[in-house]
């Protein structure tokens, strides 16, 4: 999507590995988020940063997720010992807040065998 | 707290026919809503988006959405389907909470 470039495209892990996923949104846009897309799950909120708030970290699944946004711009994404069940598409968005679109990225798929 | 729940998983139109994707909402807070779309292996695309104006919203290829609060319903339609709007469409709610909180998504199959 315009405004948003996420890295990889495609990632495939051992199980019980680390990955990183990065999101370069385009400056201008104070809210950033990460949701999970998944057969059977449909899309899930996962973090969500909003300028210099504390993130809402209430979608992350397990202390094995976690995320940074650094200088308000560029994020990622980390998982910890990779699980089988973290196979997905992770998809970041930013946004101006309240009732202003999301702009969706074209998302990492991740393939943890 | 806010939820969404679309009606039919899957939906089949032949070209040319109406299309309507259902969606219901509930959110303890006016709702700002929106419809997404995906196509294959990519992102999600805003189709339109009602933030309390008009009820009847347009959006981008031709769709349109009408807010109707006593039903809590902001079901998407298109007078004439065509093939190149086959996707998948998901339905979204923000209010009280930031993030956007979606429904499980409508797999829409135009048929020739």
């Amino acid at each position: 999507g315009a405004g948003v470039s996420q890295s990889p495209s495609n990632k495939v892990t051992e199980k019980g590995k680390d990955v990183e996923l990065r999101c370069d949104p385009i400056s201008g846009h104070t809210a950033l988020y990460w949701y999970r897309q998944s057969l059977g799950q449909g899309l899930e909120f996962l973090i969500y940063f909003q300028g210099n708030s504390a993130p809402d970290k209430s979608g992350l699944p397990s202390d094995r997720f976690s995320a940074e946004r650094t200088g308000g711009s560029v994020s990622t994404l980390t998982i910890q010992r990779t699980q089988q069940e973290d196979s997905a598409v992770y998809l970041c968005a930013i946004s101006g807040g309240g009732d202003t679109e999301a702009f969706f990225g074209q998302g990492t798929r991740l393939t943890v065998v | 707290a806010q939820s969404v729940t679309q009606l039919g998983s899957h939906v089949s139109v032949s070209e040319g026919a109406l299309v309507l994707l259902r969606c219901n909402y509930s959110s303890s807070v006016p709702p700002y809503l929106f419809w997404y779309v995906q196509y294959p292996n990519q992102g999600l695309q805003l189709l339109l988006k009602y933030t309390s104006a008009a009820t009847l919203v347009k959006g981008i290829n031709g769709f349109e959405a009408e807010f109707k609060k006593s039903e809590t319903s902001f079901h998407l339609t298109k007078p004439s389907a065509h093939m190149s709007d086959a996707a998948e469409y998901f339905c979204a709610v923000s209010g009280s909470a930031r993030q956007l909180t979606f429904g499980s998504g409508t797999q829409l199959t135009v048929l020739p």
